[in-house]
């Protein structure tokens, strides 16, 4: 597609369900990466992924939140048992090129996710 | 570790005004520098990018300059419109981003 698709904008959460987090990226991007951004924060880094393969997952703050990219394009955020601290905007980008690779990133315009 | 520190919002100017949003950066090695906009409803848009020591990225008549001497990456534009107001990001590479500065521009 011709940008950053993610879906849903918006998720209400009871606190403890499990929700899911979509992203489509740009066709024929290689880099893909998550993030979580606060109120009056910058986006915080959670994981990213070359094409399939999930190369770095630190940022992820607890074992509830896992992230996936079967196929190498699509890719999904879950997150399980959801806590009102999960309470972000989460956001995607892709971009053509690897880690690093200073091409700069397009990002989708988030899913804001809500926990009561 | 790798990080940014981005001058603390809010800024509020008048059209035509010059404007500078500070950053600074600590980093092992020479990462990519960039700087990201929000505009109000939309989602982050890259504005302009650095890839090594005295290259100045420019975009939409905003310029910013990676100094390595200083650790900084300034932006500037010499002359706002109210279309420039939005939330500016500095972010070093993909994994550090600033916590934004909320630009307002009044007719």
């Amino acid at each position: 597609g011709a940008g950053v698709s993610q879906s849903p904008r918006y998720k209400v959460a009871k606190r403890g369900q499990d929700v899911a987090l979509r992203c489509d990226p740009i066709s024929g991007h290689v880099s893909l990466f998550w993030y979580q951004q606060a109120l009056g924060q910058g986006p915080e880094f959670l994981t990213y992924f070359q094409n399939e393969a999930q190369l770095d997952k630190s940022g992820l703050p607890s074992d509830r939140f896992f992230a996936e990219r079967p196929e190498g394009s699509v890719s999904t955020l879950k997150i399980q048992r959801t806590q009102q601290e999960d309470s972000a905007v989460y956001l995607c980008a892709s971009s053509i090129g690897t880690q690093g690779n200073a091409y700069g990133y397009t990002f989708g315009s988030g899913t804001r996710l809500t926990v009561v | 570790g790798n990080s940014v520190t981005q001058m603390e919002g809010p800024v509020t100017l008048s059209e035509e005004a010059f404007l500078t949003i500070n950053c600074t950066y600590t980093a092992t090695g020479y990462p990519s520098l960039f700087w990201y906009v929000q505009y109000p409803g939309e989602g982050l848009q890259l504005l302009l990018k650095a890839t090594k020591a005295d290259d100045k990225g420019s975009n939409k008549g905003f310029e910013a300059t990676y100094r390595k001497e200083t650790t900084s990456f300034h932006l500037e534009k010499g002359s706002v419109q109210v279309s420039d107001s939005a939330v500016y990001f500095c972010a070093l590479e993909e994994l550090s981003f600033g916590a934004g500065t909320t630009v307002t521009v009044r007719a």
